[in-house]
């Protein structure tokens, strides 16, 4: 079986600072991971996604997310928010076989000025 | 093109009513999906069709119905609803046929069940 969790599902950061949204999967192959990211009455745009060639993984927007095998982690960094990141980003999860895609709960980040 | 696309924005239905939702796209993506996502919660996989053919109805009760005319367009046929199905559908369209890949989401059409 397979899952996804998202630590801390409300984040606040003042603008400027680090963000960090943590992801843990469990899954006992390596699986394909994603961030997307929903803001306000929108549909949901990919952020980033993992798919075994590098570990350090660079998006859009500024966010990295780093692959760690060992912590079964795929967590999601920005050096320094701004204010438009305000939105609700989910960590999602896929086996590379079968047909199972799986959201996280999802993370609600605000941005302080 | 480069968007997914539907309508409408908004739809208020009665318990009683049929109504339809559309999704299209114009990107030559070969399946697209349609998701549930309740306030304040994720997406809930519904349906996935690739090459116009159902390959997933994460068991989705028969008062949603899904059709894929074409390649790229898709419909959700809603009929007796109840008021929990109130909720953001998405769709969503993907480049290959496997659930591995990205998702291009359109931005939802809000359903209210009265």
């Amino acid at each position: 079986a397979q899952s996804v969790t998202q630590l801390g599902s409300h984040v606040s950061v003042s603008e400027g600072a680090l963000v960090l949204l943590r992801c843990n999967y469990s899954s006992s192959v390596p699986p394909y991971l994603f961030w997307y990211v929903q803001y306000p009455n929108q549909g949901l745009q990919l952020l980033l996604k993992y798919t075994s060639a590098a570990t350090l993984v660079k998006g859009i927007n500024g966010f990295e997310a780093e692959f760690k095998k060992s912590e079964t982690s795929f967590h999601l960094t920005k050096p320094s928010a701004h204010m438009s990141d305000a939105a609700e980003y989910f960590c999602a999860v896929s086996l590379n076989t079968g047909n199972q895609f799986y959201f996280g709960t999802g993370t609600s980040l605000t941005v302080i000025p | 093109d480069t968007e997914v696309t539907q309508t409408p924005k908004h739809l208020v239905m009665g318990m009683t009513n049929k109504k339809s939702l559309k999704c299209e796209q114009h990107m030559g993506h070969r399946a697209m999906y349609w998701y549930k996502q309740k306030a304040k919660k994720p997406p809930e996989l519904m349906f996935v069709y690739s090459y116009e053919k159902l390959s997933i109805n994460e068991s989705v009760p028969s008062r949603f119905s899904p059709e894929c005319p074409n390649s790229s367009l898709l419909n959700l046929h809603l009929h007796a609803l109840q008021p929990e199905d109130s909720a953001l559908y998405l769709c969503a369209s993907s480049p290959g046929a496997t659930i591995q890949e990205t998702q291009y989401f359109g931005p939802g059409t809000r359903l209210l069940v009265l």
